[in-house]
């Protein structure tokens, strides 16, 4: 069973637009969310990253959004540039006790076209 | 600059062959993952590793194994090579479980 969901395999949207990624999570235990960016040929580098104590939080052109109670979290990208074409990954973890390992999401390719 | 690296970059092997893939970290992390990637399933983390001596079995450990005995290193083992093994693996470390985790640039194995 998937915990962390991320339904839209791809997105295209124009330079100098928002791009909003989204992300479901099943786990209600989860209390802290990482965005990932992936580029091909390399490894995920962190993004973003958020506390379950929080409904936002916001990095320079990114902005990450929690809604606890719809288990659903998105990602903001304004402006979108072409550099930012890359795949993204949700992930989401359970803080405190013995485990901490990231359940990962399936990963969405953003496209931005010039 | 500190970094993670892994090697080799690609490997091509063939079935029932025993691989192992090197994941080095000059972070002085405690922490270390492995994952692969496939398409479809994102990322599925293998093994994982709380600091020298410690190994944990991750959601997809069957046919892999790590040894931790040091702290910079954290090999991955394929016992006996299967096609349903062919995958990027990436390693990761952190500094704390807490901290996030910063991801080397992946080793393509192709199982033939």
């Amino acid at each position: 069973d998937q915990q962390v969901k991320q339904n839209s395999p791809s997105l295209s949207v124009q330079e100098g637009r928002i791009s909003i990624l989204n992300c479901d999570y099943t786990n209600s235990m989860f209390d802290y969310f990482l965005w990932y960016k992936k580029y091909p040929a390399e490894g995920p580098t962190f993004l973003i990253s958020i506390s379950s104590i929080k409904d936002k939080n916001e990095d320079g052109r990114f902005t990450v959004f929690l809604n606890k109670s719809a288990k659903h979290l998105s990602l903001h990208i304004v402006p979108s540039q072409p550099g930012d074409s890359a795949v993204y990954f949700c992930a989401a973890r359970v803080s405190g006790g013995s485990n901490y390992k990231l359940t990962f999401g399936k990963g969405t390719l953003l496209t931005v076209n010039p | 600059d500190a970094e993670i690296t892994q090697s080799p970059r690609h490997k091509i092997t063939e079935t029932g062959r025993q691989v192992t893939l090197a994941c080095h970290q000059t972070w002085n992390h405690n922490n270390m993952f492995w994952y692969r990637q496939d398409l479809g399933h994102g990322l599925r983390l293998i093994h994982y590793s709380y600091g020298v001596q410690d190994t944990n079995k991750g959601e997809v450990s069957d046919g892999y194994s790590v040894s931790r005995s040091n702290t910079e290193d954290l090999p991955l083992t394929l016992e006996s090579a299967a096609s349903s093994q062919t995958s990027v693996y990436f390693c990761a470390s952190s500094e704390t479980p807490y901290n996030e985790q910063f991801f080397g640039p992946g080793t393509r194995l192709t199982v033939l």
